[in-house]
């Protein structure tokens, strides 16, 4: 069975671009999250959507949006990229919205911002 | 403000003996705590987590240890295998939005 699926694996984008990374859940997962992992730091927290709903928004600039589509694959969009944009995108998915039970995270999507 | 706090980047332990994580928190509304190992370019892998009306989960070689009047949580590891050497995440989570909150990690050398 396969485990969370993330595209492109890696992105060079230049500052002022857009960019958009993808990720396809385990089958049956209902809830798709998104973080960003900056070298030397933890994931952090950007979006949860559970059933095509926004369930929560971490501390991002408006620049950051997301969705989740019908079959629960999901895009995370960063517009007007910055330096400070550069890292790993990680997706998370759960049968539920429910931590306790553990996320199934991708590899992730490295993005570097030039 | 850093609600998630692990204090050691690194740790070196001997193979066969224990190794303990530790981990601090700052946040009483947690509900849930957990444990994420992370290899190079892999994603967090979860290993065990703990309500916060248990003060003791266990799974196989990991145990999750809390004290909330400390605020303060562990995983033990027992005994360690050269396959355990990772990052490790601790991690916690309030019910009413469920959003994990990371701490920096620590890296766990296992030494043969």
């Amino acid at each position: 069975d396969a485990g969370v699926t993330q595209s492109p694996t890696h992105l060079i984008k230049t500052r002022g671009q857009h960019v958009t990374l993808r990720c396809s859940p385990i089958s049956g997962h209902k809830s798709v999250s998104w973080y960003q992992q900056v070298l030397g730091q933890g994931p952090q927290f950007i979006f949860q959507y559970y059933e095509k709903e926004e369930r929560g928004r971490g501390n991002f600039p408006d620049r950051f949006s997301a969705r989740q589509f019908p079959n629960y694959s999901s895009e995370l969009n960063v517009n007007a990229l910055l330096l400070g944009d550069s890292a790993l995108y990680l997706c998370a998915s759960s049968l539920i919205a429910r931590a306790l039970y553990g996320y199934t995270f991708g590899s992730g999507t490295r993005l570097t911002v030039v | 403000d850093q609600q998630v706090k692990q204090n050691s980047p690194s740790l070196s332990v001997q193979e066969g003996r224990i190794s303990i994580l530790n981990c601090d928190y700052t946040n009483s509304m947690f509900d849930y705590f957990l444990w994420y190992k992370k290899y190079p370019a892999e994603g967090p892998t979860f290993l065990i987590s703990i309500s916060s009306i248990k003060d003791k989960n266990e799974d196989g070689r990991f145990t999750v240890f809390l004290n909330k009047s400390a605020k303060h949580l562990s995983l033990h590891i027992v005994p360690s295998q050269p396959g355990d050497s990772a990052v490790y995440f601790c991690a916690a989570s309030a019910r009413r939005d469920d959003k994990i909150i990371f701490g920096k990690g620590t890296r766990l050398h296992i030494l043969p």
